[in-house]
């Protein structure tokens, strides 16, 4: 069974710093592309970032380039969101999710989710 | 800034079909960007239910189907259960991002 257990949100102030984790189990963590998606208080869905497998192709929604990062441990099978900079329009709820397998041919995006992580960003 | 639209909220009766649409502000949506649908309910992360247009996940109900529709994607489900109440979101692709729709909220009534 899929697995994947997002940890690290909470209370901060503008302009702080926050690293997300997300452990995941149950797939081959290594064959597929994974990705944060966030989602504010009664509102839609946002992608925020996705990285694959080995960690040599990135890719940022623009309002958060520059300041999330998204990274991979490959031997512990944890998927990282590194966000700096905070601002308030970053409180959200963050998901964790499989992003595509493989070559991502046959386009099956964010297959599996975790069930979120509550960053809130006030002072 | 692409902006996915859907409609903010539908009503459909137990039993009836209804239909949920997913426009793109660049113009037409095709296959090319391969749209996705995912179902989430109250409290809960989104589930995934069609891939690259019309592709159903094992888990998918046959009930659900996916199109596309004059220039939009669309989900129709068939048979509406209770069950199906919930919010409902389309992804699209667009070369290096993705966006999702602002959802659709089903009320089953």
């Amino acid at each position: 069974e899929v697995q994947l257990v997002e940890s690290g949100g909470k209370l901060i102030q503008p302009g702080g710093s926050l690293r997300l984790s997300c452990a995941a189990s149950g797939f081959g963590f290594h064959d597929y592309w994974m990705a944060w998606v966030r989602q504010a208080p009664g509102k839609g869905l946002e992608w925020v970032a996705n990285i694959k497998q080995d960690g040599s192709e990135k890719y940022y929604v623009n309002s958060v380039a520059g300041r999330f990062t998204i990274s991979r441990d490959y031997a512990k099978t944890l998927l990282f969101l590194q966000m700096n900079s905070l601002r308030v329009e970053d409180t959200a709820v963050y998901y964790c999710a499989t992003f595509c397998g493989g070559d991502c041919r046959s386009r099956e995006y964010f297959q599996h989710w975790g069930q979120g992580t509550l960053v809130i960003v006030s002072s | 800034q692409t902006v996915v639209t859907q409609e903010p909220s539908l009503t459909v009766s137990p039993g009836g079909t209804v239909t949920l649409t997913c426009a793109s502000s660049t113009g037409v949506v095709t296959s090319g960007h391969y749209p996705n649908w995912f179902q989430q309910k109250p409290g809960q992360a989104p589930r995934a239910l069609i891939y690259s247009t019309t592709q159903k996940h094992p888990w998918t109900p046959a009930r659900f189907s996916g199109s596309l529709l004059g220039g939009k994607a669309a989900l129709t489900l068939s048979g509406v259960q209770p069950e199906d109440e919930a919010a409902y979101h389309c992804l699209v692709y667009y070369g290096g991002t993705w966006v999702f729709g602002g959802g659709t909220k089903l009320t089953v009534l």
